[in-house]
This record gives C-alpha cells, sequence and structure tokens, in this order.
C-alpha cells in the first residue's frame, strides 16, 4: 500500500496563474481531505469529500475548487493564485469520517506564489 | 466554537528523560482526543486515540492522559531518544469536523 499520495512535492507559481495538486489514496477509503497548513497554526480545511461525486467546503475554500470523479482521487484547483496562498497543502484521507476515525495525511506540496 | 491550545514554544530535553506535552481544549468536551507526530517536509502521522471514558493510554514509551473536568490531554515520551525530536499536534476527531492544534515543537538532545 502506497497510503496517500500527492503531487508535485514543490512548486512556484506566478500570481494569477493556475495549477492543480494531485493527491490518490489506494486505500479504499471514503473520505478524502485538503488541508492548508501555515507557519504557526494548526491545520485549515480546505474542502472534504464523503465519496466520488460528492464534495463540500471547509473553513477556508476561498479561491479553491475541487472534484471527486472516483473514489481514489481527489485533485485540488487553484484558479488565480495568490500570495495568500503561499502554504504547505496536505490531502488526507479516511474510512469513515467517524468521531474515532483516524486520517491518513500525504507528504504535502510546498507551494510559493510570487 | 472548539479551539485547541498546545505551547508554541519548543521543547528542548536531554535523552533518555521524559516529555511531557499539554493539550487544552475550550468549550465542549469531545468524546475523542488523538495525537499526531508531524517530522518535517512530511504529513501528519496517527499516534493514539484515547476515549473520554479512558483516563489513560499507553503504547510502548508514549502515555496518553485525558482530563475532561481540566479540558486537558498530557502527551508523555518516557525514556526519549533524539529519534522522537518532531512535531506533536492534539486533534479532537471528527471527520471533517476535525479540530488540530498547531502542535508542540520537541527537541531531545543526545
Amino acid at each position: 500500500n502506497a497510503g496517500v499520495t500527492q503531487t508535485p512535492k514543490f512548486r512556484i507559481l506566478k500570481i494569477g496563474q493556475s495549477m492543480t495538486l494531485q493527491c490518490t489514496q489506494d486505500m479504499n477509503h471514503n473520505y478524502m481531505y485538503w488541508y492548508r497548513q501555515d507557519p504557526g497554526m494548526g491545520l485549515k480545511l480546505i474542502y472534504y469529500s464523503v465519496g466520488a461525486g460528492i464534495t463540500d467546503k471547509g473553513e477556508v475554500p476561498n479561491g479553491y475548487n475541487v472534484s471527486r470523479s472516483t473514489t481514489e482521487d481527489f485533485p485540488l484547483r487553484l484558479e488565480l493564485a495568490a500570495p495568500s496562498q503561499t502554504s504547505v497543502y496536505f490531502c488526507a484521507s479516511s474510512y469513515s469520517g467517524g468521531r474515532a476515525d483516524t486520517q491518513y495525511f500525504g507528504p504535502g506540496t510546498r507551494l510559493t506564489v510570487l | 466554537s472548539q479551539k485547541i491550545e498546545q505551547n508554541s514554544e519548543a521543547l528542548n530535553i536531554q535523552e533518555g528523560k521524559t516529555a511531557t506535552l499539554t493539550c487544552n481544549y475550550t468549550n465542549y468536551s469531545p468524546a475523542y482526543l488523538q495525537w499526531y507526530r508531524q517530522d518535517p517536509g512530511r504529513g501528519p502521522v496517527f499516534l493514539l486515540l484515547i476515549r473520554e471514558n479512558e483516563k489513560e493510554k499507553r503504547k510502548e514509551r508514549l502515555k496518553v492522559t485525558f482530563d475532561t473536568t481540566l479540558k486537558q490531554s498530557l502527551f508523555h515520551i518516557t525514556a526519549s531518544q533524539p529519534a522522537d525530536s518532531a512535531t506533536y499536534l492534539c486533534a479532537l476527531p471528527g471527520g471533517f469536523k476535525t479540530i488540530f492544534g498547531a502542535g508542540t515543537r520537541l527537541f531531545v538532545k543526545a
């Protein structure tokens, strides 16, 4: 099992450019999440999905979009990059989304917007 | 809304000593509490979950306590090693409602 994989590991964007962060999990988990982590701050939820075809906004969704066409993949799209989107992005998955559920994280993508 | 507070100052200890990290939360008492480990440049990795009716949970050199009266969890690493150096995150789990603390950085010196 590879677990949760993310690509790319690093990326530098110019203001106004677009990109897609890829996330794939091979654990057949229903729930998938996108977080951003800024220095000194806890993980902030951007979007989440409870299954293929079902997505919803988290705490900080502005400037991002997601889709979930398969159980395995949950890409995150940045349409018009802004310096405020400079952050480390983590994708995670879990089996049930319940209160005792464990989240499995990918290695992260470090994004810089200049 | 529910918040988690973890000491933002790094904890420096000598190898072989016990490291104790604190997690305080506000508002309602959660049914569960988790601890994750995060190494530099990597995603968090789950370590332990403790339920509200469990006062203490152990896993090898790790021990977690959960005091719902104080609204606090303590995370202990006994006989600490340099390999234990990492950031430790406290979390109140709930799927898309999971709240993560900012973490406390631990440095264990040889």
